[in-house]
């Protein structure tokens, strides 16, 4: 079946300028979560929806940063005003529930640069 | 707030060698461990998981992890490694306590040399 999906897979963008990155879970998951991979920090946690309760913001380097998730479904991670410090890999993933042990299953991927 | 620790940035084997890469936590609650490599060009897959039970757990590709609740351990084995486990592996940890984000380690560049 169709995995997670990530849009787009790269992303150019000038220091100043908002981005959005999307984010297609596997259909029938509930749980969503962003992640960040860069060559400083190693993998980091950023948010994570539940259904429809409120968010767990807990990973969000700065109020820059804001995600939300329509439908219960498709999300979007909103940067604004982009550093060259934002520059990663902003990985998606899905679970089928969330509050339990369970896997996470991961997209490819957006990688963004600041110049 | 748990966090997760991989002594080996790079690894380099020959095919046929043993593998084994070390990863501890820190949290003294009830963890949920896993296992995730990425290959080169691939996005982060699961290799294994412990939730509970037998502390020695089987994954894919013939990999193997050892749940050591008292050394707060969960190293990854593989008894003879190929040159197509070229990869990053990461160890990662969430918490009852920690809603279910993973924790991740700073992982572990594998090359394995033909």
């Amino acid at each position: 079946g169709a995995g997670v999906s990530q849009s787009p897979s790269n992303k150019v963008t000038e220091k100043g300028k908002d981005v959005e990155l999307r984010c297609d879970p596997i259909s029938g998951h509930t749980a969503l979560y962003w992640y960040r991979q860069s060559l400083g920090q190693g993998l980091e946690f950023l948010i994570y929806f539940q259904g429809n309760s409120a968010p767990d913001k807990s990973g969000l380097p700065s109020d820059r940063f804001s995600a939300e998730r329509t439908g219960g479904s498709v999300s979007t991670l909103t940067i604004q005003r982009t550093q060259q410090e934002d520059s990663a890999v902003y990985l998606c993933a899905s679970s089928l529930v969330g509050g339990v042990p369970t896997e996470q299953y991961f997209g490819p991927g957006t990688r963004l640069t600041v110049t | 707030a748990q966090s997760v620790s991989q002594h080996n940035h790079h690894v380099i084997l020959s095919e046929a060698a043993s593998l084994e890469l070390g990863c501890n936590y820190s949290y003294g609650g009830t963890v949920n461990l896993f296992w995730y490599v990425q290959y080169p060009g691939q996005h982060l897959q699961l290799l294994l998981k412990y939730f509970s039970g037998d502390p020695l757990v089987k994954g894919i590709k013939g990999f193997e992890a050892e749940f050591i609740k008292s050394k707060f351990s969960f190293n990854l084995r593989k008894p003879s490694v190929q040159w197509s486990d070229t990869a990053e592996y990461f160890c990662a940890v969430n918490t009852n306590n920690a809603g279910n984000m993973l924790t991740f380690g700073g992982g572990t560049r594998l090359m394995v040399k033909p």
